[in-house]
């Protein structure tokens, strides 16, 4: 099983600030890798996939980059609305497999 | 647009099956399309991929849960259904239910809101 480790854990900045996420694989996952995002209490919305394909209707300040092993998220410029938990997960290698999540916290 | 509602009791006791059904609309789950999946995550914590299931039936199980998981299609109602026996506390979760299309097998594109089904006597 591919085990993903992202980080950091948590990520504290304030509205109009750059972020950046990381996303690390126990092996290679070519570039089947997706970025999700989950509010409290809601469902994971997929934003990116297969490392730097924006989902639908996902803004543009979303962007993905990497490949092989190593992945970021970058938010250009932080919204309100963009502070939740960010999840990445492969599809590269069956079980999918999910990491362990960074929170983007308000500063 | 498809939308997915999970189903089921919201209390299980240990040692039992815990069952969820999963209603699709806006879309038939017969088009070949897609696949339908389970996905849970338990409080506080990270997703868990259990299980998809194609239409025709054809199934694919999280090796960490296969000896309890069942996942099953109704086409006619537009249904897919999960089955976990043997649940303990361990399987106290949030369980979704999703889609993956089929030209990018692996990608969760809709969500349904999600079930909090409780593992407790």
């Amino acid at each position: 099983e591919i085990v993903l480790t992202q980080s950091p854990a948590t990520l504290s900045l304030s509205p109009g600030e750059r972020a950046t996420l990381s996303c690390r694989a126990s092996q290679s996952v070519r570039s089947y890798l997706a970025w999700y995002q989950q509010k409290l209490g809601q469902a994971p919305r997929l934003l990116i996939y297969d490392t730097s394909d924006r989902a639908t209707g996902i803004p543009a300040r979303f962007s993905g980059s990497g490949s092989g092993t190593d992945f970021t998220l970058t938010i250009s410029s932080l919204e309100p609305e963009d502070f939740a938990v960010y999840y990445c997960q492969q599809r590269s290698n069956w079980p999918f497999t999910f990491g362990g999540g960074t929170q983007v916290e308000i500063k | 647009q498809v939308q997915l509602q999970e189903s089921g009791p919201g209390l299980v006791k240990p040692s039992q099956t815990l069952s969820l059904t999963c209603t699709v609309s806006g879309g038939s789950m017969s088009s070949g399309d897609y696949y339908w999946s389970w996905i849970r995550q338990p409080p506080g914590k990270g997703l868990e991929w259990i299980g998809y299931i194609y239409y025709s039936g054809s199934t694919y199980y999280n090796p960490s849960l296969k000896s309890r998981v069942t996942i099953s299609v109704d086409t006619s109602k537009n249904q897919f259904s999960l089955n976990l026996s043997s649940v303990t506390a361990a399987d106290t979760a949030v369980y979704y239910c999703a889609r993956v299309p089929g030209y990018r097998v692996g990608i969760l594109d809709y969500w349904g809101q999600g079930a909090l089904v409780i593992v407790s006597s």
